[in-house]
């Protein structure tokens, strides 16, 4: 089965670290470009990051910009998120996702995801 | 402010048909494809449409996307009781060079 499985979220302090983890399962992980989203207790999705398939260029969100690092392993089907610099507002359920579909063939759904707290 | 503007809820009785809407810019709907996410309580979203109008397989036909120009729509037709979820759209945005999702509707069967 495709399954995508996030892990590595707990709570942190304001200005700590957090490496998030994203495994996939039953897909050629390689040939998808993949994202973080986020989304804070009671709120809307946030898209946080995405990555190439490769690894070639990244992108990200204003709000994380200089303080978050997607990258990933193709060698092992996982996806990361190194979170530097936490800040309360970063407080959120994270989810890696394949945001750019083209047929029913790519399709990846959701993991349940992780979630981050960060407080002191 | 989400770049992609959603009413935050609608409503309807089974049996109805509702329609939520997407608006957004020349840089994002405007020129690149639009997915619809359904995100039922306590759960992950679940892609609902993917390329403006494509239904994954194992997705009721009572629900179907449309875009025109700056604006796209979710219509779900026959509602029913399980359909209370939130939906969001999202597309590519060309000019912030990142994904968007609208702020999220809430969808009430009443």
């Amino acid at each position: 089965d495709v399954q995508l499985l996030e892990s590595g979220g707990g709570l942190v302090q304001p200005g700590g670290s957090l490496r998030l983890s994203c495994a996939a399962s039953g897909v050629t992980f390689s040939s998808y470009a993949m994202s973080w989203v986020r989304q804070a207790p009671g709120q809307g999705l946030e898209w946080v990051s995405t990555i190439t398939g490769n690894g070639g260029s990244t992108y990200y969100a204003d709000s994380v910009k200089g303080r978050f690092t997607i990258s990933r392993d193709n060698a092992k089907n996982t996806l990361f998120l190194q979170m530097n610099s936490l800040r309360v507002e970063d407080t959120a359920v994270y989810y890696c996702a394949k945001l750019a579909i083209s047929g029913d063939y790519d399709i990846l759904p959701w993991g349940q995801g992780t979630l981050v707290t960060v407080s002191s | 402010q989400s770049v992609l503007t959603q009413p935050p809820s609608a409503s309807g009785t089974p049996g109805q048909r509702v329609t939520i809407s997407c608006s957004g810019s020349s840089s994002n709907i405007g020129s690149t494809n639009v997915y619809w996410y359904q995100q039922l309580p306590g759960a992950a979203p679940k892609l609902l449409i993917y390329r403006n109008n494509q239904r994954p397989s194992g997705v009721p036909d009572r629900f179907s996307g449309s875009k025109s120009g700056t604006s796209a729509s979710l219509a779900i037709s026959g509602l029913r009781s399980e359909d209370e979820a939130d939906y969001y759209c999202a597309t590519w945005d060309n000019s912030l060079s990142g994904w968007m999702f609208g702020g999220g509707t809430k969808l009430t069967v009443l």
